[in-house]
């Protein structure tokens, strides 16, 4: 899997859209980028997950840049419940098994 | 609420003592897979199956860990002479491959304390 580069910590206003950037630029041509985040204490929860095309679910937008050498996953109008934190990972997809390769991760704090 | 449920969500016990923790997947998907997460770290992968075959064993599963997961339904992970440093939560996610694109889903993991 290739390794990403995330800062370790992001502060973000309440209603306003958080912007969580990732670096992954030794991905391969068939490695996914997924983005998970951890609450405290419970296990991590499924955001999004792209290829080469941007994405865009009800929880948030996946931005891939154009040579996939990094990704910004947005949540468009954080709430305190967003408080978490966000893990950016590139790993293989589809025939191949899954693993997934958690680094550090983003601490994101949502503030009033 | 995913739907990966794992039991139980806490335990404690006694060093040396042998340990059982159990997976329910989400009911059609056919890959599971066993994470272990430390204080401050991401989770770490320990082990995953395709239906009832185990394909994959981290370095990180020693001797004294065994995974089954029978008939390809729910899964145990079974920590025989437990040690202090098992001490940490484990995860179970469930997937199911759909044109390409895998999705893991996480249970609440169950924490295990060794003391």
């Amino acid at each position: 899997d290739a390794k990403t580069t995330q800062p370790t910590s992001m502060d973000c206003a309440e209603g306003r859209a958080a912007n969580l950037p990732c670096n992954h630029s030794t991905i391969s041509g068939n490695e996914y980028v997924y983005w998970y985040r951890q609450i405290h204490s419970q296990g991590p929860q499924y955001i999004i997950h792209g290829l080469k095309n941007n994405e865009t679910n009800e929880m948030a937008s996946l931005i891939i840049t154009e040579d996939r050498k990094s990704s910004t996953l947005i949540l468009p109008h954080a709430t305190l419940r967003d408080t978490a934190v966000y893990y950016c990972i590139a790993g293989a997809g589809g025939t191949s098994y899954g693993k997934l390769t958690f680094g550090q991760g983003t601490i994101l704090t949502v503030h009033p | 609420d995913t739907g990966v449920s794992q039991d139980p969500r806490h335990k404690i016990t006694k060093r040396g003592q042998n340990v059982t923790f159990r997976c329910d997947p989400i009911s059609e998907h056919n890959r599971l897979y066993w994470y272990r997460q430390t204080l401050g770290q991401g989770p770490e992968f320990l082990t995953y199956f395709q239906n009832e075959a185990q394909l994959e064993k981290s370095r990180l599963l020693s001797d004294r860990f065994s995974a089954e997961r029978p008939k390809g339904s729910f899964s145990t992970l079974e920590i025989q002479r437990t040690e202090q440093g098992d001490s940490a939560m484990y995860l179970c996610a469930s997937s199911l491959t759909d044109r390409g694109r895998e999705t893991q889903y996480f249970g609440p993991g169950t924490r295990l304390l060794v003391l």
